[in-house]
Formats: structure tokens, C-alpha cells, sequence
């Protein structure tokens, strides 16, 4: 089936820092969906993004469509505490599918 | 707003012994969803329902079945359950691949 790489698995940052991750595949997406999970709870949706090139943000965080439709990257400026989870992306392939795809996932944790 | 509402939230299980879990959603998505997550794994599916009256298969679907009850319940149901069934389920419901999730249910099988 399809597959999403995430990347990093894991990061440690200062308060105060950008943050970037990113997810590639080797199959072309016609959506890429962004997901944090604090611990003990469900994933929260941050971003949707449907169209190739599609640069979106939400405060301070910003997720781009990759023009290939294979990748899209999440970047969270000016990091605070409670930016710290596990960040996961998400492909749907579109045409009739109802499915996501979900990356492994980032952890991001943050030192104040 | 309540969302997605999955219950219950811990479960006990033997092995063998079987359950239902029950999702529900209040924003009339099409679509709804059970997902797994062990650590590492990410999230993965194990059953879909596209709509009302129609369920697929996921990734993960074998020891499970699952029952669209109407347009806004969701079951999950483990006939015989396995220490290999022990993760964090998860319920969820879209709209338009728009995924939004419950809480989560985490069960252990001893």
C-alpha cells in the first residue's frame, strides 16, 4: 500500500525557534492533512491543503503542498511549550478513495 | 460541540473474550473511520464506511468487524480478542477527507 516517510522522527528545540518537518512519498497525493496529537488525546486537525502549491497557514504554523503532489512540509515559527506533541501528516489519494494515509509521525519537544 | 464521542475510554480485556466499541458523531459526516495506534506505527486503518449502509476494509482489518449502524454511529466490535488487538482505537469522521477524531479508547487484552 501507500507509504508516507516523515521526517524527523523526533526534535528538541529552544523556545523561540522555527520548526520544520516533512513528509514525502513515492505516490502522488491529491490532499495532504496535518495532524498534532497532545498525549492521552485524538489528533487534532491543523492544516488541509487540496491543491498542488498550495501554501496555507494557521497562526503560527504554515504547510505547503509540494508541487510533485509526493510531499508537504509543516513549519511552526517562534516555538512555545505548548507546540510540543506529535506531529502527524496525512495523504488522500482523492478520485472515489476515502482514505488517508498517515505518516509515523514527529515529536516535537520544546525547551523553554 | 460535541464531535466525535468514542466509548469507553480503558477496557480491560481477557483473552477471548469479546467487546464493542462504540463511536458516535454529531457534524452528519458521510464518511467515518476506526483507527489503531501502537507506538511507532503511526495510525492505522482498520475499517471505513464511505456512507450510510456501505464498510470497508482498512489496512489492518482481520479480527474485527464493524457495523454502520445509521448515519451517525460507528461500532467497532472484537469477537475474540488477542494481546495483538492491545492499542489505542480511534474513531473518526470526515468530510471531504476533513478527518476529525474522538478520543480515543485504549484497551489492554491480558
Amino acid at each position: 500500500g501507500q507509504q508516507l516517510n516523515q521526517s524527523p522522527q523526533s526534535m528538541f528545540i529552544q523556545e523561540g525557534e522555527d520548526v520544520s518537518m516533512n513528509c514525502t512519498s513515492s505516490s502522488i497525493f491529491n490532499t495532504w492533512l496535518w495532524y498534532k496529537q497532545d498525549p492521552g488525546e485524538g489528533p487534532v486537525l491543523l492544516i488541509a491543503l487540496y491543491k498542488a502549491g498550495e501554501l496555507t497557514s494557521n497562526g503560527r504554523l504554515t504547510a505547503q503542498f509540494g508541487i510533485t503532489r509526493k510531499d508537504s512540509f509543516l513549519n511552526i515559527s517562534a516555538s512555545i511549550p505548548s507546540d510540543v506533541g506529535i506531529y502527524f501528516c496525512a495523504g488522500g489519494a482523492g478520485a472515489g478513495s476515502y482514505q488517508l494515509t498517515f505518516g509515523k509521525g514527529t515529536k516535537l519537544s520544546v525547551i523553554p | 460541540n460535541a464531535g466525535v464521542t468514542q466509548t469507553p475510554k480503558f477496557q480491560v480485556l481477557k483473552t477471548g473474550q469479546s467487546m464493542t466499541l462504540q463511536c458516535a458523531q454529531d457534524m452528519n459526516h458521510n464518511s467515518m473511520y476506526w483507527y489503531r495506534q501502537d507506538p511507532g506505527m503511526g495510525l492505522r486503518l482498520i475499517y471505513y464506511s464511505a456512507s450510510e449502509g456501505t464498510t470497508d476494509k482498512g489496512e489492518v482489518p482481520n479480527g474485527y468487524n464493524v457495523s454502520r449502524l445509521n448515519k451517525r454511529e460507528f461500532s467497532l466490535r472484537l469477537e475474540s480478542a488477542a494481546p495483538s488487538q492491545t492499542s489505542v482505537y480511534f474513531c473518526a469522521s470526515s468530510d471531504f477527507l476533513k478527518a476529525f477524531f474522538g478520543q480515543g479508547t485504549r484497551l489492554t487484552v491480558v
